[in-house]
């Protein structure tokens, strides 16, 4: 079975602090995809990110980055100086094997205070 | 490129009454799913469409859920008769293959009273 934890539930921050997001994942598969979403307060999940588990390259993009390491199954998400347009849940999901299905963790809800 | 639409945004009715909800996925992608939301909680896949053929319905509650893809283009979930912990949010999505990145739509909120 197919598990993702993101045991933060809930951060605040002040705007231009770094935060990182934390991402826990079990799997038994030895093919899967990882992701990160985001779901602002308009309800939509916005796609931030695709990774598979033969690449564990860290990843940089603008003020995200990714660091995933699959010795200690984590694929965490850091925001650099952060900004109150970046309040929202964020998701982390895990697909993988013969199981296209999305496994969500319970969300990890970032305010960002001006 | 216009991303997955869905109406209604959001979506009153009274314990027993049916309900339906309308996603119109991205233009191109052939996998359209259907999650639920609740809250609190990250979303769980419903019901899979390759085309116009659900191929994984296994967690669709089939004794009031009920849903279809007509065309292999949009599709609408159905609830008859709704029930108070059917309030919800429910997300469509839509990805090229089923092995592609899956785009959210911006979701149906559902209060059932």
């Amino acid at each position: 079975a197919q598990k993702v934890t993101q045991a933060q539930t809930e951060i605040s921050v002040v705007e231009k602090e770094d935060v990182t997001l934390d991402c826990v994942y079990e799997t038994r598969d030895t093919t899967y995809y990882l992701f990160w979403y985001k779901q602002p307060p308009s309800g939509e999940l916005v796609f931030l990110i695709r990774r598979n588990s033969f690449d564990e390259q860290n990843e940089i993009s603008g003020r995200y980055s990714w660091n995933f390491q699959k010795s200690t199954s984590s694929f965490n998400f850091t925001i650099t100086a952060s900004q109150v347009v970046d309040s929202a849940v964020y998701f982390c999901a895990l697909s993988g094997g013969s199981n296209y299905k999305l496994t969500f963790g319970k969300g990890t809800l970032l305010t960002v205070n001006p | 490129e216009a991303g997955v639409v869905q109406s209604p945004r959001y979506k009153i009715i009274e314990k027993k009454q049916p309900v339906a909800f309308w996603c119109n996925p991205i233009s191109g992608h052939n996998t359209l799913y259907w999650y639920l939301q609740n809250l609190g909680q990250g979303p769980e896949l419903l019901i899979r469409y390759e085309n116009e053929e659900a191929v994984d319905d296994s967690q669709l509650p089939k004794d009031r859920f009920s849903a279809e893809r007509l065309k292999g283009v949009d599709s609408t979930l159905k609830i008859q008769p709704a029930e108070l912990g059917d309030s919800a949010v429910y997300l469509c999505a839509s990805s090229r293959t089923s092995w592609e990145t899956q785009y959210f739509g911006p979701g149906t909120r559902l209060l059932v009273l």
